[in-house]
């Protein structure tokens, strides 16, 4: 059984502050780690498809890394503004078409 | 292009019907995903279809549960004699054909299944 774990399991920052939350997962077997935004009642949005240990990805004030030696990937948000309130979801990809997901990190921006 | 499309986004079912659910992926998807969400769980995978074939079953509930993908036509997961344990957020998510197991798969924005 693949475990993928998240943390914090929640956050709240204030404006402008920037932040941080982690995702670990099996180190054997990989294939990807994706990271989704995900607001209430809305579909979850694609961020980041991570392949290669080391990888660095960004995305306008959010970015991730990756290890997968050690099996974690880290997400930043810089400048947290209160858009950026979420659900962040890891995805762990191991050889097969399935992913397996974090419980996620639900962040709130104070304004 | 419009993204994922999942209908109803709610549904209401007593004890021992059945729960129809329906995806239409993204325009140029073939690959199709489902997933479930329990209360207080992370999304589960459920089952993996292309047109007209499942490709990976394997969490999928082996009784009552059933997955097609038809040529034409959205997918549909269909519960039967649905119980209150199949109370859940139901996701679907696409992706484009030809493509590696590292690609990125678009969600839908869920069915609301709630058992009476």
């Amino acid at each position: 059984i693949l475990n993928v774990e998240q943390s914090p399991q929640s956050l709240h920052v204030q404006e402008g502050d920037s932040t941080n939350f982690t995702c670990s997962f099996p180190s054997s077997n990989f294939y990807a780690l994706h990271w989704y935004r995900w607001e209430t009642a809305k579909s979850p949005e694609a961020l980041f498809v991570m392949t290669l240990n080391g990888d660095e990805k960004k995305k306008g004030r959010i970015s991730a890394t990756l290890n997968t030696k050690e099996g974690y990937s880290y997400l930043y948000i810089k400048g947290s503004q209160p858009e950026d309130s979420a659900t962040y979801l890891c995805a762990f990809g191991a050889g097969s078409y399935q992913l397996t997901f974090g419980k996620g990190t639900k962040l709130s921006v104070i304004p | 292009n419009a993204g994922v499309m999942q209908n109803p986004r709610h549904l209401v079912r007593r004890r021992g019907q059945e729960a129809r659910l329906r995806c239409s992926p993204m325009k140029g998807h073939s690959h199709v995903y489902w997933y479930r969400q329990l209360p207080e769980e992370g999304l589960k995978f459920m089952v993996y279809l292309q047109k007209e074939n499942i490709i990976d079953e394997s969490g999928m509930p082996k009784e009552r549960f059933s997955a097609e993908f038809p040529k034409e036509g959205p997918s549909i997961l269909r519960i039967q004699q649905v119980v209150r344990g199949d109370s859940a957020a139901y996701f679907c998510a696409s992706s484009p054909p030809g493509q590696g197991r590292t690609d990125t798969q678009y969600f839908g924005p869920g069915t609301r299944l709630t058992v009476l």
